[in-house]
């Protein structure tokens, strides 16, 4: 199994700023994912986070609205830039657990909850 | 990932058994059928996965009809604790899709006690 730590837990952030929401795996993974929850809605994937190479973006998402991070094995960061109250969400990340190449068995950090006046 | 269908919501009392339903009738050949759940303010948690035949963890046990185009997860004892959004869940296996989840809406299930 892994352990995946988020910081911050919430935070409540004024519009036009930006926020970077820091994730740390207690083992070295090579993907890392993260994910926006709108209230009320279902998990969304906004890109994958490799060590060593650019982040991958769904559709929808864009580098310069979220800029990722992955400085090494264990750790990331996604910052939501620019925001606005339609960014209040919680985001996550996750990362697959050991041994789990054939399964995709993914674990989850707690969430970041952001609200945006 | 392949499309499924699952109940918006379900009900049980504490202690009953719980057979959470999921369509998947375009599943393919290779697609493993995951199962995560969502208990409040906290982020999803992987329950149990399998591929064709079924399958048993210390969480819960998870039936594939035999033609895959449906499976069942079951939580043998409900306990409030179980109260959670449940996510049937078939990732695309390999490249560059390894570990992206789709996430559905879910099933919404309530445990009374």
């Amino acid at each position: 199994s892994a352990v995946i730590s988020q910081k911050p837990s919430r935070d409540i952030c004024q519009r036009g700023t930006s926020l970077t929401i820091q994730c740390q795996v207690d083992s070295q993974v090579t993907m890392m994912f993260w994910y926006r929850q709108q209230p009320g809605q279902s998990l969304t994937l906004i890109a994958t986070a490799n060590q060593g190479s650019e982040a991958t973006y769904e559709s929808g998402f864009v580098i310069d609205k979220f800029p990722i991070s992955r400085p090494n094995l264990t750790f990331s960061t996604l910052t939501v830039s620019n925001m606005s109250p339609e960014d209040s969400s919680i985001y996550l990340c996750s990362a697959p657990g050991l041994g789990s190449f054939t399964y995709n068995e993914q674990f989850f950090g707690p969430g970041t909850r952001l609200t945006v006046l | 990932d392949a499309k499924t269908t699952q109940p918006n919501s379900m009900e049980s009392n504490e202690e009953e058994p719980v057979h959470l339903p999921c369509n998947h009738s375009t599943i393919s050949g290779t697609d493993y059928i995951h199962w995560y759940r969502q208990l409040p303010s906290q982020g999803p948690e992987y329950v149990i996965h399998g591929l064709t035949s079924n399958v048993n963890n210390r969480m819960a046990s998870l039936a594939i009809a035999e033609d895959r185009k449906s499976s069942t997860l079951i939580l043998h004892r409900a306990t409030l604790r179980d109260a959670a959004v449940y996510y049937c869940i078939l990732p695309l296996a390999g490249g560059t899709s390894y570990g992206k989840l789709t996430f559905g809406q879910g099933t919404i299930l309530t445990v009374h006690p």
